[in-house]
């Protein structure tokens, strides 16, 4: 079954500074990695998702990720933090065909600091 | 285009009481999935409804069940409340249309239950 890690429960960072957030996942193939934000009393909302090709993604609110197969992961990125991006980050890693199933880390909440 | 629309809002139980959630996906997504989000477990996959099906289910007793109309709109239904079960309950809904799954959810805002 697949699996997914964040190993950054909470991460603060000081507006303009740069992220990223750690993910890592288990799955036998080529898994479809996706990264959602979910802000106070929201549901959760796709920053970008990985499916093939180009190992770079690039999503909305200027947020970036990358997928490494050696490393089995998937990081977020962005070069510089504005006090909105505040919330909870989750990677998730999808069945590449068969039925919806998608499995969700237990998150990162990120703090931005002025 | 309207988003996945989740109803109620909040809600509150007590033990031993049963509950209906409703989810009304997007227009033109037959897919939906049902995801319970507490601190402690994080999101639970709960099961997954396509054209009326369910195709996939979580690790959850069988007080937790749903089903899904001919509109694509789902229902969940939790039964004997148990003080565990307050939680924030997601719904998901995602078009595929040849029925393969890409993983790309559109979430609702959620029902929170809590339970006394």
């Amino acid at each position: 079954a697949q699996s997914v890690t964040q190993p950054d429960i909470h991460i603060t960072v000081s507006e303009g500074a740069s992220l990223e957030l750690r993910c890592n996942y288990s799955y036998g193939a080529t898994p479809y990695l996706f990264w959602y934000v979910q802000s106070p009393g929201q549901g959760l909302q796709l920053l970008l998702k990985y499916f093939s090709g180009d190992t770079l993604v690039q999503g909305i609110k200027g947020f970036e990720a990358e997928f490494k197969r050696s490393q089995s992961s998937f990081n977020l990125r962005k070069p510089s933090v504005h006090w909105s991006d505040a919330a909870e980050y989750f990677c998730a890693v999808g069945l590449s065909g068969g039925y919806q199933k998608v499995t969700f880390g237990t998150g990162t909440k990120l703090q931005v600091i002025p | 285009k309207a988003g996945v629309t989740q109803t109620p809002r909040y809600l509150i139980k007590t033990r031993g009481q049963q509950v209906t959630l409703s989810c009304s996906p997007i227009s033109g997504h037959r897919s939906v999935s049902w995801y319970q989000q507490t601190p402690g477990q994080g999101l639970q996959f709960l099961f997954e409804y396509f054209s009326e099906t369910q195709r996939n289910k979580g690790n959850f007793p069988g007080r937790f069940s749903g089903r899904q109309f001919s509109n694509s709109r789902s229902e969940m239904n939790v039964s004997t409340l148990e003080l565990g079960d307050s939680a924030l309950y997601l719904c998901a809904s995602s078009i595929t249309r040849t029925g393969a799954n890409t993983g790309e959810l559109f979430f609702g805002e959620g029902s929170r239950l809590t339970v006394l």
